[in-house]
């Protein structure tokens, strides 16, 4: 069936280095993709998207990379800060748009 | 602005119950929806509305109702609450369908026992 999914479900890395968040995708057809970010307690919070007829886009300190051939996409973040912790959810939205559909998120853990 | 606002943040339910959650948003936005969350899973679409009179169901409808009267309101009613609807419930909305951009609510955590 088609999904969106999430390779690893923790990412520890050190405060100040670069994290690398990943998300594969197995509809073809799918066009138009967002990264949310979740912290605890807290509703989802829109990071960035990216539409199929880009490979990348670049906000602050963030890049989103799509990769059509293998249908993945990952979430950069530059010079991780404590305040970046939090799980990270990658979404589809279908072809008819009127639907978003989220991967299982991954957490990510910032040690100082 | 407000945002997107729920309500109430917190509820126990026994088995049968019925309930309400609210949702308001003062943004003008014309989509609306819900998403339940479980533990270590993304969020499920449960129903949503492009607009004052429209509803649809998305994938995990049951045991659910919502109504669209105004633009600024979409209510989730649970009409015979059952434990597998313990859960936390978002309302998001956005200007339209065409974007991804989605706004949250802090959620309202739903316990049925």
């Amino acid at each position: 069936g088609e999904s969106v999914g999430l390779h690893l479900p923790t990412l520890s890395v050190q405060e100040g280095d670069n994290s690398i968040i990943n998300c594969a995708y197995s509809n073809s057809a799918s066009d138009y993709f967002i990264w949310y970010k979740q912290e605890s307690g807290k509703g989802p919070q829109f990071i960035i998207d990216i539409r199929s007829n880009m490979d990348k886009r670049q906000g602050q300190r963030v890049t989103v990379l799509l990769n059509k051939t293998v249908k993945h996409l990952s979430l950069q973040i530059a010079a991780t800060q404590p305040g970046d912790s939090a799980v990270y959810f990658c979404a589809e939205n279908n072809n008819a748009g009127n639907m978003l559909t989220f991967g299982g998120g991954t957490r990510l853990m910032v040690k100082p | 602005n407000a945002g997107v606002t729920q309500t109430p943040k917190f509820q126990v339910l026994k088995t049968g119950q019925s309930m309400t959650l609210q949702c308001a948003q003062d943004m003008n936005h014309e989509y609306m929806s819900w998403y339940r969350q479980d533990p270590g899973m993304g969020l499920r679409l449960i129903h949503y509305s492009v607009g004052a009179g429209i509803t649809d169901q998305g994938e995990v409808p049951n045991g659910y109702n919502v109504s669209r009267s105004t633009t600024e309101d979409f209510p989730l009613r649970l009409l015979s609450a059952a434990p597998s609807q313990t859960s936390v419930y978002f309302c998001a909305s956005s200007r339209g369908v065409n974007t991804g951009e989605l706004f949250f609510g802090e959620g309202s955590r739903l316990t049925v026992l």
